[in-house]
């Protein structure tokens, strides 16, 4: 059974740039999350989707957005850049509600 | 505000002993617990999860041990294995909070031949 997978693995962005980063979940989950990990801060929530809408949203500006399609498949989007962007991005997708969830192994952003 | 805290940030054990890794949070929205092991350039990968009405859960070398009055829960991994050197992560949620998980700052365990 294929993993969550993630798209690309490695990006470099100058500031001031957008990114959009592609996740693809387990086949039959409908459930994507997006987490933002960095070294001071650990791992954070950024949003949450299920059947293309967004039911949680974590403390990040709105410069961080997000979809889901209707085949489950979500992207995420970064606008206007910062140096603090610089973070590993994990997908996590899950069966439903109370069920664990089951993480890619993330795009590596780098702002330059 | 850390809601999910893992005071010890490495471990070190013998290979064949019992690995016992902490997590203490302080929401008491928090019923839903779960342990992730990270390898680098890796995704986390789940391990084993608990709800707050268990206390114990079970899966082959992997136990985790739930206390709601003190808030604290840990895994034991049983006997150790070279191939459990990881980073370790607890997390938690609040099932209405929907699947956002709070994660701790992980413990690096390292196991030793």
């Amino acid at each position: 059974k294929a993993g969550v997978t993630q798209t690309p693995r490695y990006l470099i962005k100058t500031r001031g740039q957008q990114v959009t980063l592609s996740c693809s979940p387990i086949s039959g989950h409908r459930s994507v999350s997006w987490y933002q990990q960095t070294p001071g801060q650990g791992l954070q929530f950024l949003f949450e989707y299920f059947s293309e809408t967004q039911r949680n949203k974590g403390n990040f500006p709105g410069r961080f957005s997000g979809r889901q399609f209707s085949n489950s498949r979500s992207e995420m989007n970064v606008s206007t850049l910062e140096l603090g962007d610089s973070a590993l991005y994990l997908c996590a997708s899950s069966l439903s509600l109370g069920q664990p969830q089951h993480f890619g192994d993330g795009t590596r952003l780098s702002i330059l | 505000d850390q809601q999910v805290k893992q005071n010890s940030p490495s471990l070190s054990v013998q290979e064949g002993r019992i690995s016992i890794l902490n997590c203490d949070y302080t929401n008491s929205m928090f019923d839903y617990f779960l342990w992730y092991k990270k390898y680098p350039a890796e995704g986390p990968t789940f391990l084993i999860s608990i709800s707050s009405i268990k206390d114990k859960n079970e899966d082959g070398r992997f136990t985790v041990f739930l206390n709601k009055s003190a808030k604290h829960l840990s895994l034991h991994i049983v006997p150790s294995q070279p191939g459990d050197s990881a980073v370790y992560f607890c997390a938690a949620s609040a099932i209405q909070g929907a699947q956002k998980l709070v994660f701790g700052q992980g413990t690096r365990l390292t196991i030793n031949p």
